[in-house]
């Protein structure tokens, strides 16, 4: 079956721009998570949805990160007035439920000029 | 705090060669650890994980992890490394407090002919 899927798969914008990044989880899966992953390190924790509702979001780094889940399935990672320290690959991943394997998308990778 | 280190930020085996990754966490309650293995361009794929039970975890790929509590380490091993085997290989534990992946920076695997 179909794997994570993410849009755009890049993304230029320039600093002070809004940007959407969007994320199709695996059909049934009803936990979903959002993490930025920097040159040379590990991905970051961001947020996790299970279902709608965001059911931890320490993760997002300012106010100006946020991200909706609105009927449980694709979810949208929102960045307002980026700065260049926002570009990294995010990556987004679902599961089935909460304690189960971690699904990836192959990422959008953000470049704010 | 809880965290995942990998010593080894780049490993060189020639081909054929047997190969072990470190992985090394602080955590205080029974972990759920995984590896993941990214190729360039490519999503992070899952290679094996262990919740409980035996503590050699087999793996897609020919991998294999083996769980050892008292060194609080999950290091990831294969007999015989490929060509294709040449990735970044991420080491990661599920919090089961709030179901966040914490992982460590990677280790990046280099195979010589």
């Amino acid at each position: 079956g179909a794997g994570v899927s993410q849009t755009p798969s890049n993304k230029v914008t320039e600093k002070g721009k809004y940007v959407e990044l969007r994320c199709d989880p695996i059909s049934g899966h009803t936990a979903l998570y959002w993490y930025r992953q920097s040159l040379g390190q590990g991905p970051e924790f961001l947020i996790y949805f299970q279902g709608t509702g965001a059911a931890d979001d320490s993760g997002l780094p300012n106010d100006r990160f946020f991200a909706v889940r609105p009927e449980g399935s694709v979810s949208t990672l929102k960045i307002q007035r980026t700065e260049r320290g926002d570009s990294a690959v995010y990556l987004c991943a679902s599961s089935l439920t909460l304690t189960d394997t971690q699904y990836f998308g192959p990422g959008t990778r953000l470049t704010v000029l | 705090a809880q965290s995942v280190t990998q010593p080894d930020i780049h490993i060189t085996v020639s081909e054929g060669a047997s190969l072990e990754l470190r992985c090394n966490y602080s955590y205080g309650a029974t972990p759920y650890l995984f590896w993941y293995v990214q190729s360039p361009g490519q999503g992070l794929q899952l290679l094996l994980k262990y919740f409980s039970g035996d503590t050699l975890v087999q793996g897609i790929k020919g991998f294999e992890a083996e769980f050892k509590r008292s060194q609080s380490s999950f290091n990831l091993r294969k007999p015989s490394v490929h060509w294709s085997d040449a990735a970044e290989y991420f080491c990661a534990v599920l919090l089961d407090s709030n179901y966040q992946l914490i992982w460590g920076a990677g280790t990046k695997l280099i195979i010589k002919p």
